[in-house]
């Protein structure tokens, strides 16, 4: 069993629409990250977020953290064919030492 | 993900050889982390080291896997025996200190590609 969530697994969708990816946990969690990963290569940091309810904007993308810190949201607006990719959440656990990966969402934008 | 140092990027091994991969750290950092990728998945966390100790090893398989981190030079994941399960992608992570609460950011490298034939 995961300990996040993620859903869509995967979502396939034409330039210009919007979307949002959801992240959730039964679990608390002391901080949220989101990469994005293309095919070959390593997971790259979005955005971190840590205070709950907290919302941070980068470009065309929001992220949201949850009130009680055990969901996030990604959301992209007019997406293009370069946001194509794997979208992975990881959080730390209250206590935890380690980064916990979501499955991810494999996000296709056709142009 | 400039500046953690995997390699080889890609190797392929028969069943039953060894697979060794290399991870060199952001340098100033001295806290890395294994992870393992299949295709089109999230990543599973296999082992936390820091120079000469091993943290955290509740991911790591109970046979033929090990992980070290030596004084001097990279950190290695060695895997025994393999079989066609090891195939996978394998990704180096390094931090300068403890992440965990303060949600410090661990940075990838850009992985290892491991196929067994």
């Amino acid at each position: 069993t995961q300990l996040l969530e993620q859903s869509p697994q995967f979502l396939s969708i034409q330039e210009g629409e919007n979307l949002t990816v959801y992240c959730n946990s039964s679990s608390v969690f002391s901080s949220l990250q989101w990469y994005r990963q293309e095919p070959g290569e390593g997971p790259v940091l979005l955005v971190t977020v840590v205070t709950g309810g907290e919302v941070k904007k980068l470009k065309r993308l929001t992220f949201q953290f949850g009130d009680a810190r055990k969901d996030s949201s990604l959301h992209i607006t007019a997406a293009q064919p370069g946001d194509t990719g794997l979208y992975l959440c990881a959080g730390y656990l209250r206590g935890g030492n380690k980064l916990v990966f979501g499955a991810g969402t494999i996000l296709r934008v056709k142009s | 993900n400039a500046g953690v140092m995997q390699n080889p990027r890609h190797l392929v091994r028969r069943r039953g050889q060894e697979a060794r991969l290399r991870c060199s750290p952001m340098k100033g950092h001295s806290h890395v982390y294994w992870y393992r990728q299949l295709p089109e998945e999230g990543l599973k966390f296999m082992v936390y080291l820091q120079k000469e100790n091993i943290i955290d090893e509740s991911g790591m398989p109970k046979e033929r896997f090990s992980a070290e981190f030596p004084k001097e030079g990279p950190s290695i994941l060695r895997i025994q025996q393999v079989v066609r399960g090891d195939s996978a992608a394998y990704f180096c992570a390094s931090s300068p200190w403890h992440t965990g609460q303060s949600g410090n950011t661990i940075y990838f490298g850009e992985g290892s590609w491991l196929t067994v034939v």
